[in-house]
Formats: structure tokens, sequence, C-alpha cells
């Protein structure tokens, strides 16, 4: 069992819908919770971070952590055709130099359609 | 540019054939890392280092895997004698610092990989 599940999806949505996507972990000492969104044929960039439990939002992006449950989301609301890529959760434990260490999902393909 | 700059974008190898991956990262950071991404998967930790120092190489699938920074900068992963498992895209992230960071990592574009 991999230390991060997340279902990869295809999920397909019309524009305007409010979109959720989840990730389970097993690994008590992660710490910090983050969401990537990658594009076909690029890099992961960082879209949101967040310490330990609670929620985040910046914008139309909502992260919450759930450290009881061991379960993060990922809200997009108002979704545009623009937010279709493949999204990643990412976590990592404060293990010191190897801090920024990060342990992936295997990304949820989302597709907004117009 | 600003970013993570990766090369060659693309490799096509024939099995047994060595390869060389090259990542420039962000000018400053101290972090680097080395992750392999698997067709429809998510990306997966090879190796850190800080500066030039190899700090954790336990993610490397095999011996045929080397990794090095030797002037803390630009970095060059190495696969030798490449098999069909090594297909996949080797993405190179940098960071500001390793301590105390928050693991926001700057991701390149990635080398995408393809052994015959």
């Amino acid at each position: 069992q991999k230390e991060v599940e997340q279902d990869p999806g295809p999920l397909s949505v019309p524009e305007g819908a409010i979109v959720s996507l989840n990730c389970t972990y097993s690994n008590s000492a992660f710490q910090y919770f983050m969401w990537y969104r990658q594009y076909s044929r690029k890099g992961p960039e960082l879209l949101m971070y967040t310490y330990s439990s609670g929620n985040k939002e910046d914008g139309r992006f909502t992260a919450q952590v759930d450290k009881s449950s061991k379960y993060i989301s990922l809200f997009i609301r108002d979704s545009q055709p623009s937010d279709s890529a493949t999204y990643l959760c990412a976590m990592s434990a404060n293990r010191g130099s190897t801090l920024g260490r990060l342990y992936f999902g295997r990304g949820t393909q989302l597709t907004v359609w117009p | 540019g600003a970013g993570v700059s990766q090369s060659p974008r693309y490799k096509v190898a024939k099995r047994g054939q060595d390869v060389a991956l090259r990542c420039d990262p962000i000018s400053g950071h101290v972090s680097l890392f080395w992750y392999q991404q698997a067709l429809g998967q998510g990306p997966e930790f090879l190796t850190y280092f800080q500066n030039e120092a190899q700090l954790d190489k336990s993610g490397l699938p095999s011996d045929r895997f080397f990794a090095e920074r030797p002037e803390g900068s630009v970095s060059t992963l190495k696969i030798q004698r490449t098999q069909q498992e090594d297909s996949a895209v080797y993405l190179c992230a940098s960071s500001l610092d390793g301590q105390g960071n928050t693991g926001e990592l700057f991701f390149g574009e990635g080398s995408r990989l393809t052994v015959l």
C-alpha cells in the first residue's frame, strides 16, 4: 500500500462547478500538506500549502486537512476550463534537512468543459 | 530564465545505453531534488542535495543511477545501462533552503526518457 492514496479519476465537470479532490495517507508523521497542479508535459507547480490540520483559502481554492482521519481535500469553486490539469496531493514530515522530500499521490486528472 | 531548467527535454535511448540528464536550478537555491514520474503516476523521490552534498539517495532504484552536484548548482543524473523500466519523466526541483522550509519546491519541466 502506498503512503499516499489518490483517486486518479478522470474527473469531468462543467464550467462553474465545484470540484472536490481528495487524498488519504497512512503516515502519521506527515505535517506539511500541499496541492500541486500539473499541466500536460509540464512540471508540477505549487497551488496550496497547509501545515497540520485546518483550512486554508486562496481565491477559488480551499485546502482542508483532517489529521485525525488522515484525509486532505482541495475544493475548487467556479471551476474554469483553464483549471483542466492533473492535481497532485503531496505531503512531507519534519525530517530536518530532507523536509522538502515529498510523498505524492498519483494525481487526479480534471477536465472542465465550457 | 528564472525557473528550473532541464535538458534534454526528450531523450530516446536503446536498452543498455548510458544517459545523462542535466538540471540547472534557480540561482541561489540551496536544495535540489530529483524525482521520477512514471506514466500516470505521481513523482517518486530519487535523491536530495544540499549545496554539493548528497544527503539522501535512498530513492535511487539501483546502483545504475548516479547523481552529482559538484559545485552546488548544476546537477546531473546519470543512468547507466538503461532498461525499459527506466522510461519515465525525470523531474528536477529546487528550493531556497533545506532547513525549516515549507516544502515549496520549484519544478522544472522534466526530461522524458524513453528506453527502447
